[in-house]
Parts: structure tokens; C-alpha cells; sequence
């Protein structure tokens, strides 16, 4: 079993829509938490931490569940410029803490 | 205008040669960090550095090597020893080491190495 673990998806939706991708991790003694987003042949950008105490930033909520060690990340009223690939990030359970990256789920807005 | 520079952005080797990537950074973050990322995959950490003239393994460091002589450079060398080196590779760098709460890493735009 991986690390941590996102469905790559692909998901489809239309314009408009609300998404939400989950992430899970395997250990219990993880730090922090992140979600980047990719875009095609493109490098990560920060989306946001992850606060235990769940987070919003416009359209973007982020939220975890320390108890069942997961996050989450809900998209409302997609757009377009959505279209990428976000990855799952946590800290701190490996040595010296490093980061462990999910392999990422891919969204797609249509018109 | 900070921030992290990579260059090459293509790179093209034949098989046998070694190749180093540049990653230099502006931002005076202590901890830089270079990443792999194979086609559908997610990143995979070869080598990161907490402070100056240290550096420690990462998951994958076979058939690669690193320098950090000064605070902004992380040069990344990827020797012939490497068996499949042809794929997308990342730096970034953090405020703080990984552990701590400053940890958050902001990434280069990345070099595509190919081996012909």
C-alpha cells in the first residue's frame, strides 16, 4: 500500500460543478498537510495548507480527518481554468519529516 | 522579483555522460530539495539539504549527486550510474527544514532531461 493514496481519476465535470477529492495517508504520526496544483508538463504550485480545523480560500475548501487520516479537497462552481491535476501532499512521517506526494487526481471543467 | 530558477528547461543527453541541473533560488530558504516526476506519477525526492555544505539521501539518490556550497545553488548531477534518467525533474525549496512548521515548498519550472 502506498503512502499516500488519491484516485487519479481522471474526474469529468461540467462547468459549474462541485468536485471533491479525497486523500489518504498511512501514517498516523503525520505533520502537515498540502494541496498543489499541476498543470500540464508544468511545475506544483501551492493551492493551500491544511488545517485541522478545515480551511476555505474562494472557491477551495480543504479539510482533514486526522481520526480516519485523510484529507479532502472540495472545488465549487468549477471553472475552466480548474483543469489540472492536484496532488496530495504530507509532511512528517518519513525521516526528518520530508514530504511524501500522492501520484495526484486529474480534473477536467467542460463548457 | 524572487523566486526559483531552473535551467536547462530541455535537456538532452547521450547514454553515458553525466549531466548537471542548476537550481538556484533567491527567496534565502534554508532547505532546497530536488524531485523526480515519471509521466502519471507523482514526485519522488533524490536528495534535499537543510543548511549549507549538508545534504542527505533521499528515496530514490542512486545515480545521482548534489553540492551545497552556498545557500542559493542545489546543483543536481546525474551520472551514468543512472539507469532511466530520462524524466521531468523538479527543485524546490522551503523556509524552514522539512520537519518544522515552515515547510512549505515552492517549486522551480523544472528541467525534461531525455537520454538519446
Amino acid at each position: 500500500r502506498k503512502e499516500v493514496e488519491q484516485d487519479p481519476g481522471p474526474f469529468n465535470v461540467p462547468e459549474g460543478a462541485t468536485v471533491a477529492f479525497n486523500c489518504t495517508y498511512s501514517n498516523s504520526a503525520s505533520q502537515s498537510f498540502f494541496w498543489y496544483r499541476q498543470d500540464c508538463r508544468k511545475e506544483p504550485k501551492l493551492l493551500m495548507s491544511v488545517y485541522s480545523s478545515g480551511n476555505e480560500d474562494g472557491r477551495f475548501t480543504a479539510q482533514l480527518n486526522r481520526a480516519s487520516q485523510y484529507i479532502s479537497l472540495l472545488i465549487r462552481d468549477s471553472k475552466l481554468s480548474d483543469s489540472a491535476t492536484y496532488l496530495c501532499v504530507v509532511n512528517g512521517h518519513t525521516n526528518a519529516g520530508k514530504s511524501t506526494f500522492g501520484d495526484g487526481t486529474t480534473l477536467t471543467v467542460k463548457p | 522579483d524572487g523566486g526559483i530558477t531552473q535551467s536547462p528547461k530541455y535537456l538532452f543527453r547521450k547514454e553515458g555522460q553525466n549531466v548537471t541541473l542548476s537550481c538556484e533560488q533567491n527567496l534565502n530558504h534554508d532547505a532546497m530539495y530536488w524531485y523526480r516526476q515519471d509521466p502519471g506519477q507523482g514526485l519522488r525526492l533524490i536528495y534535499y539539504s537543510q543548511i549549507v555544505n549538508d545534504f542527505q539521501k533521499g528515496d530514490i539518490a542512486e545515480g545521482y549527486s548534489v553540492s551545497r556550497e552556498k545557500k542559493e545553488s542545489f546543483p543536481l548531477t546525474v551520472t551514468s550510474a543512472q539507469k532511466n534518467p530520462t524524466a521531468f525533474y523538479l527543485c524546490a525549496s522551503s523556509i524552514g527544514p522539512p520537519s518544522g512548521g515552515l515547510n512549505t515548498q515552492y517549486f522551480g519550472p523544472g528541467t525534461r532531461l531525455t537520454v538519446l
